[in-house]
């Protein structure tokens, strides 16, 4: 079965300083990987998507990932951390033979200035 | 805003009732998806729905069922409700329903059931 792997339950960072949110995922075929941003007592919002075009993907807010199928895993960065970062990050893979995504745990990222 | 309408927003009942949780996808969108967000489960996909048919199913429990309509909106039903039951559901919708559609997911409802 498809699963997904977020190393870190919570991560803290310095106003500035790069952003790193860990993924990796359990695939025997080539997955669909997504990145969700909820801040709180909201709905999940899309970050940025990899759809097997181009292995380096950016998405909204300066945040990018990057597909690496030899490590099997979808980090997801951003270089220079902002205040208004501070929320939780899912990320998610896509069943190719399905609809369903199926989530990590989620990682809650805290900026401190 | 994701352009998914979710009511209510927040739901406090007893252990035993039954209560019914609706969606309105994004204009044009034939797909919908029902997920509960618990702090020991996560995000848990629930059931999908395209164009008024079920078309997948997760892990959704007997006394959980849902249906989408012919005007495209989706209603979530829970009955016979458990503490356990209390979550944060979340619908989301996308265009078609392959699986790189971006699903988009609506501001979600609070159950709380005491």
């Amino acid at each position: 079965a498809q699963s997904v792997t977020q190393l870190g339950s919570h991560v803290s960072v310095s106003e500035g300083a790069l952003v790193l949110l860990r993924c990796n995922y359990s695939s025997s075929v080539p997955p669909y990987l997504f990145w969700y941003v909820q801040y709180p007592n909201q709905g999940l919002q899309l970050l940025l998507k990899y759809t097997s075009a181009a292995t380096l993907v950016k998405g909204i807010n300066g945040f990018e990932a990057e597909f690496k199928k030899s490590e099997t895993s979808f980090h997801l960065t951003k270089p220079s951390a902002h205040m208004s970062d501070a929320a939780e990050y899912f990320c998610a893979v896509s069943l190719v033979y399905g609809n369903k995504l199926v989530f990590g745990a989620g990682t809650i990222l805290r900026v401190k200035s | 805003d994701s352009g998914v309408t979710q009511t209510p927003k927040h739901l406090i009942t007893a252990t035993g009732q039954r209560v019914t949780l609706r969606c309105s996808p994004r204009s044009g969108d034939l797909s919908v998806y029902w997920y509960q967000q618990s702090l020991d489960q996560g995000l848990q996909f629930l059931i999908q729905y395209y164009n008024g048919e079920e078309r997948a199913k997760g892990n959704i429990l007997e006394r959980f069922s849902a249906q989408q309509f012919p005007d495209l909106h989706s209603e979530l039903n829970l009955s016979s409700l458990e503490l356990g039951d209390s979550a944060l559901y979340f619908c989301a919708s996308s265009v078609v329903q392959g699986p790189k559609d971006t699903q988009y997911f609506g501001p979600g409802t609070r159950l709380t059931v005491l």
